[in-house]
C-alpha cells in the first residue's frame, strides 16, 4: 500500500491529452513538492517534472504538473506511442522524514 | 556528464550476506545525497535511504532500519549497500539516486540498477 495514491492504469489514443492524478495527505503533498518519474519497461527511472510543475532540460513541453492541496496532476498532451511507459509520483513526507512514492501508472497508448 | 553506475547483477542464497555499489562520474560526490530505493518485482518504488558523502548523515525508512546498511567512501567516490543476512524478499532491483537535498531535493540521474535475487 502506497502512501500516495497514483490510478494503477490510463490510457489515450496517439494526439490525445490524458492525466494521471497523484493523492496525499497534508504530511506529503500538503505540505511539500511533488516530483514525477517516467520509467520505461526494464530501465532506471529518470526525472520528468520537479518542484510541483518545472521540467527538467530534454523532458518535452508535451508534460506538465500541476499540484492543489493534497492532490497532484501529471498532464501529457499530444501522446504519442513511446509515451507507453510508467509513471510514478513522488513527495517528502513529514511524518516520516523521508520521500514517498505512488504506486505508479502504467500509460497505455491505445 | 553526471552518472552514477552501479555494481552487476548478484544471486545469493538465503542467509549470505552482500555488499552493492555505486559509483558517482561527473560532479563533486560529497556535496550531493544518494538514495537507494528498491523496486520488487512487477512493484512500485520504495524509499530505502539516503547518505551524504560528505560527512556519512545516514538515515533510513523505517520499514528498512535495521535491515540495511547504508556507507559511502568519499575517497573513490562509491555508495554502498549492504545486507548481511539476506531474505528470498529481499529479491528486488535497487537502484542508487543521486538526491539533491532532503525535504525539497529530487533524484536525479538514477543508476542503472542491481537486480539481487535471492534462492536456496
Amino acid at each position: 500500500q502506497s502512501v500516495l495514491t497514483q490510478p494503477p492504469s490510463a490510457s489515450g489514443t496517439p494526439g490525445q491529452r490524458v492525466t494521471i492524478s497523484c493523492s496525499g495527505s497534508s504530511s506529503n503533498i500538503g505540505s511539500n513538492y511533488v516530483y514525477w518519474y517516467q520509467q520505461l519497461p526494464g530501465t532506471a527511472p529518470t526525472l520528468l517534472i520537479y518542484r510541483n510543475d518545472q521540467r527538467p532540460s530534454g523532458v518535452p513541453d508535451r508534460f506538465s504538473g500541476s499540484k492543489s492541496g493534497t492532490s497532484a496532476s501529471l498532464a501529457i498532451s499530444g501522446l504519442r506511442s513511446e509515451d507507453e511507459t510508467d509513471f510514478y509520483c513522488a513527495a517528502w513526507d513529514d511524518s516520516l522524514s523521508g520521500p514517498v512514492f505512488g504506486g505508479g501508472t502504467k500509460l497505455t497508448v491505445l | 556528464e553526471v552518472q552514477l553506475v552501479q555494481s552487476g547483477a548478484e544471486v545469493k542464497k538465503p542467509g549470505e550476506s552482500l555488499k552493492i555499489s555505486c559509483k558517482g562520474f561527473g560532479y563533486s560526490f560529497t556535496t550531493y545525497w544518494i538514495a537507494w530505493v528498491r523496486q520488487m518485482p512487477g512493484k512500485g518504488l520504495e524509499w530505502m535511504g539516503i547518505i551524504y558523502p560528505g560527512d556519512s548523515d545516514t538515515r533510513y525508512s523505517p520499514s528498512f532500519q535495521g535491515q540495511v546498511t547504508i556507507s559511502a567512501d568519499e575517497s573513490i567516490s562509491t555508495a554502498y549497500l549492504q545486507w548481511s543476512s539476506l531474505k528470498a524478499s529481499d529479491t528486488a532491483m535497487y537502484y542508487c539516486a543521486r538526491h539533491s537535498a532532503p525535504r525539497v531535493g529530487w533524484f536525479d540521474p538514477w543508476g542503472q540498477g542491481t537486480l539481487v535475487t535471492v534462492s536456496s
